[in-house]
């Protein structure tokens, strides 16, 4: 079936770190590459997506690259601040249908 | 306007019993859905439907009943609660898939807490 393995637990980088969140998947079909964020209290939301290889979703600062090659899916940041704080989600989703696979999520924490 | 939207928002009972969480959205979506988030943060489907008709049952125990009165409304029963219940449920809606616009949009979650 398919998978996403992502940076597991926290991470803890302070305001003005560049951050990377690896996200890497595995599925048989030609998929959806999602980032979700949840804030507490909240449901999760879309971040960024990218829909075939090569493309880069972009938001608030944050980019990450479809990889076919290396079935990659990293979030990137060149500077976080406080209010990037939540857990972030890598999401699949397979061919034409409509199941999300999630990564099992990763908490960012940025310190001041 | 909340575009998702679930109650009850918290729900604390005893093992055993039944409960029900109702679901409902205002975006004109085909498509609706229920997670299941753990103490770990880990979201896994459960159930979705698309205009009303059942097309994803990942596998969940019978005790987790979905139903679908019209294409806005997607509740999910859970009979004989157990502990290992205990967690955050969202529902999510989006367009139909082949559409382009399969965007899922998530409610602010139920937290149920199974004593």
């Amino acid at each position: 079936g398919d998978s996403v393995v992502q940076t597991e637990g926290q991470v803890l980088p302070s305001e003005g770190d560049s951050l990377i969140v690896n996200c890497s998947y595995e599925t048989t079909q030609y998929p959806s590459l999602f980032w979700y964020v949840q804030y507490p209290g909240e449901g999760p939301q879309l971040h960024l997506k990218a829909m075939k290889a090569n493309d880069k979703g972009r938001n608030k600062g944050f980019e990450a690259m479809y990889r076919k090659e290396t079935t990659s899916f990293h979030l990137e940041k060149d500077s976080v601040q406080e209010s990037d704080s939540a857990v972030y989600f890598c999401a699949l989703r397979e061919g034409g249908g409509n199941k999300l696979t999630f990564g099992t999520g990763t908490q960012l924490k940025v310190e001041l | 306007d909340t575009a998702v939207s679930q109650t009850p928002k918290y729900l604390v009972t005893q093992m055993g019993n039944d409960k029900s969480i109702k679901c409902e959205q205002n975006l004109g979506h085909d498509t609706m859905y229920w997670y299941k988030q753990d103490s770990k943060k880990f979201l896994k489907i459960m159930f979705s439907y698309n205009n009303k008709e059942l097309i994803i049952n990942e596998t969940v125990p019978n005790r987790f009943s979905p139903k679908s009165p019209d294409k806005a409304h997607l509740n999910l029963h859970i009979n004989s609660l157990e502990l290992g219940d205990s967690a955050v449920y969202f529902c999510a809606s989006s367009q139909a898939p082949g559409q382009g616009k399969e965007t899922q949009y998530f409610g602010p979650g139920t937290r149920l807490l199974v004593l």
